[in-house]
C-alpha cells in the first residue's frame, strides 16, 4: 500500500526565516508522482509542484525549492525567507500506477506552518 | 478561466438525512475525483469518475455514491448521514486519469452533521 508521512504536524517560524517541510513516502511502484499542495485557511488546495520518480533534479521556484531523494524516499519542501502569507497547511501527496484510479492521490497528514511577523 | 466550482459552500444536516454535493470541473477536464477531509487530517480519496464511469473507489461505505454527467460535472451523494461524515468534501478535476495529470481542487463543501 502507498503511504505518505509528514512527521511535522506544526511548525512556527518568524518572518524571513527559512523553513523545511519534510515528506517521506512508501510505495512499491517504480513509476510514481509526488506532489505538494498548499491549503490556506479558505480551504482550497492549491497545487504547487509535481515531480515524477525518474526526475531527481531539485527544483526552485522563487522562494520555494524542493529536494527529491529516491534513496531516502523523501520529497522535502523548503521556503526561503518565509512570509506571513506562507502561513497555511501544506500537504505532500503521492500517485502511482497501482492506484485503482489513475491519478488518485494519497495524502500525508499535513504540516501546519505559522509564520509570525 | 473558471476553476473547479462546488456547491453548496456550507451545509448542515441531521443524522439519518441524505445530502447531495455538486461539482463542476475546469472546462476541458474529463476526470473528477472526490475527497473527504476530516478536520486536522489529510484528504482521503472517495471516488474517481472519468468519461461518466466510476474508475476508482476508496475505502468508504456504500452510503457514499456518485455520478458524472455528460457535461463532466459530478454529484456526490451520502445517505443515512452519521456524525462522522462531518468534513470538508473536496472535488478535483484533471484532464485525464493518467497518474501524471495534476488535480486541481475546488473550494470544498463543508458538511456538518448534527
Amino acid at each position: 500500500a502507498q503511504k505518505v508521512t509528514q512527521a511535522q504536524t506544526e511548525i512556527s517560524v518568524v518572518e524571513k526565516e527559512d523553513v523545511t517541510l519534510d515528506c517521506v513516502y512508501e510505495t512499491r511502484d517504480t513509476t510514481y508522482y509526488l506532489f505538494w499542495y498548499k491549503q490556506p485557511p479558505s480551504g482550497e488546495l492549491v497545487f504547487l509542484i509535481r515531480r515524477n520518480s525518474f526526475d531527481e533534479q531539485n527544483e526552485i521556484s522563487g522562494r520555494y525549492s524542493w529536494n527529491f531523494q529516491k534513496s531516502t524516499s523523501s520529497f522535502n519542501f523548503t521556503i526561503t525567507a518565509s512570509q506571513v502569507v506562507d502561513s497555511a497547511v501544506y500537504f505532500c501527496a503521492l500517485s502511482g500506477p497501482r492506484n485503482n484510479a489513475g491519478n488518485m492521490l494519497t495524502f500525508g497528514g499535513g504540516t501546519r506552518l505559522m509564520v509570525k511577523p | 478561466d473558471a476553476g473547479v466550482t462546488q456547491s453548496p459552500t456550507h451545509l448542515i444536516k441531521t443524522r439519518g438525512q441524505h445530502v447531495t454535493l455538486r461539482c463542476s470541473p475546469i472546462s476541458g477536464h474529463k476526470s473528477v475525483s472526490w475527497y473527504q477531509q476530516v478536520l486536522g487530517q489529510g484528504p482521503q480519496f472517495i471516488f474517481q469518475y472519468y468519461e461518466k464511469e466510476e474508475r476508482g473507489r476508496g475505502n468508504f461505505p456504500d452510503r457514499f455514491s456518485a455520478r458524472q454527467f455528460p457535461n463532466y460535472s459530478s454529484e456526490l451523494n451520502v445517505n443515512a448521514l452519521l456524525l462522522g461524515d462531518s468534513a470538508l468534501y473536496l472535488c478535483a478535476s484533471s484532464l485525464g486519469r493518467a497518474q501524471s495529470y495534476e488535480q486541481y481542487f475546488g473550494p470544498g463543501t463543508r458538511l456538518t452533521v448534527t
